[in-house]
């Protein structure tokens, strides 16, 4: 079964720093590419960024771009979140997301990220 | 990046079909075969029931399909049931390689 577990949930104030991870089973970490994507409480879908399955393409959206970075271990089949500067709409459910062929996109249960003082 | 363009609500009743529009621009939809659709019932994970335009994973009733025209795409469910009623969002790729979404549609049966 593939899955994509994306640890506990996260309380930080305005202007902190945190780390997500997400550690894959079930399928070749290294051959796929992968996506966070968050959704704020009781809103849609917001795309935040894109890896190559050999991190050599990343793409940001313009809303974290220079305050995320997003990475990836293949060793550890494990990706990764950098968010710093934190803001109170950086609010959301977190999720890791496969992208699979022909924008199959797979989700993982998601983390809750709170920014709050 | 804009999101796509969904409807707020749609609404039927059991057995009926019903159609929700994603309307996006040349950059978007209107320039690549790839778009999907997920369904996410309150509290769960959204779920991928179509990818590239209109081809269905395995698992996924046949009452769920997919159609492009132009810059905007479209899911049909028919046959209603009840087990339909959830939030639907498209996505499609962008000519920067971002991801965009619909705002999403919530469908609820009747």
């Amino acid at each position: 079964d593939v899955q994509l577990v994306e640890p506990g949930g996260h309380l930080v104030q305005p202007g902190g720093s945190l780390r997500l991870s997400c550690t894959v089973s079930g399928f070749t970490f290294s051959s796929y590419a992968m996506d966070w994507v968050r959704q704020a409480p009781g809103k849609g879908l917001e795309w935040i960024s894109y890896i190559s399955n050999t991190s050599s393409s990343i793409y940001y959206a313009d809303s974290v771009k220079g305050r995320f970075t997003i990475s990836r271990d293949n060793a550890k089949n494990s990706l990764y979140l950098q968010m710093n500067s934190l803001r109170a709409e950086d609010t959301a459910l977190y999720y890791c997301v496969r992208e699979g062929r022909g924008q199959q996109l797979i989700w993982g249960q998601g983390t809750l990220v709170i920014v709050s003082s | 990046q804009s999101a796509l363009t969904q409807p707020a609500s749609v609404s039927g009743s059991p057995g009926q079909s019903i159609t929700i529009s994603c309307t996006g621009t040349s950059r978007d939809i209107g320039g690549y075969k790839y778009v999907s659709w997920y369904q996410q019932h309150p509290g769960k994970v959204p779920k991928l029931i179509i990818y590239e335009v209109s081809n269905r994973p395995s698992g996924v009733s046949n009452r769920f399909s997919g159609f492009k025209s132009g810059n905007t795409a479209s899911l049909t469910i028919s046959g209603l049931q009840a087990e339909d009623e959830a939030d639907y969002y498209c996505a499609s790729y962008t000519n920067t390689r971002s991801l965009v979404f619909g705002g999403g549609t919530r469908l609820t049966v009747l």
